[in-house]
């Protein structure tokens, strides 16, 4: 299954509040988790990535935490700013020469007010 | 470096009508991958090539096709437009040995 399931769908947070997203997957061959911003009008940006070694990662006001055991990973978006309205997208891809193709969650639209 | 860039940005066709959409990747990007987003099937990987070789293919009907040029530079093609493919259409580009794709802009398509 190549199938990567993203919960949920809206959230809206407070500002300074924290903002999570969840992503779930079933293809254990996947050994990248790319995490993208997209603003309307926009194309997807890269914001933060975690290989399965892992367990989390941190870059700025943004962490993934990553459970391999059970195949689920996380967003988390600390003192949410107005700036971070925005679709969020987890996606996952493995190995070898599959890099170039990213199976998306759904995504999940947050909007944080001021 | 100058990001990932798509042209057009907007596109009207008729139903059946056919159209090409171009993509040039970051300078020094070889491999070149193309996704349909609509809201309603989110995004989807169409197919991604490497050295101008398809290299990988997502579930699309044969309607979609594309080509990769020496410089990289990429061309997608969709013949005999149906209403259902009116999408945006994006495009990324990676590093050789690397995994972030970094993402154009992408060509709104609109079929009437």
């Amino acid at each position: 299954q190549q199938q990567v399931k993203q919960s949920p769908q809206s959230l809206i947070v407070q500002k300074g509040g924290i903002s999570i997203i969840n992503c779930a997957y079933e293809n254990t061959a996947f050994d990248y988790f790319p995490w993208y911003q997209q603003f309307p009008g926009k194309g997807p940006a890269l914001l933060i990535a975690i290989r399965p070694d892992v367990s989390e990662k941190k870059e700025g006001r943004f962490t993934i935490s990553f459970n391999k055991s059970a195949k689920q990973f996380s967003l988390h978006i600390m003192d949410s700013q107005p700036g971070d309205s925005a679709t969020y997208f987890c996606a996952a891809t493995f190995g070898g020469t599959s890099y170039g193709k990213l199976t998306f969650g759904q995504g999940t639209i947050l909007t944080v007010h001021p | 470096k100058a990001g990932v860039t798509q042209t057009p940005r907007y596109l009207i066709k008729t139903r059946g009508q056919q159209v090409t959409l171009s993509c040039s990747p970051i300078s020094g990007h070889r491999s070149v991958s193309w996704y349909q987003q609509t809201p309603g099937q989110g995004l989807q990987f169409l197919f991604e090539y490497f050295s101008e070789t398809q290299r990988n293919k997502g579930n699309f009907p044969g309607r979609f096709s594309g080509r990769q040029f020496s410089n990289s530079r990429s061309e997608m093609n969709v013949s005999t437009l149906e209403l259902g493919d009116s999408a945006l259409y994006l495009c990324a580009s990676t590093l050789q040995g690397e995994h972030e794709q970094y993402f154009g802009p992408g060509t709104r398509l609109t079929v009437t």
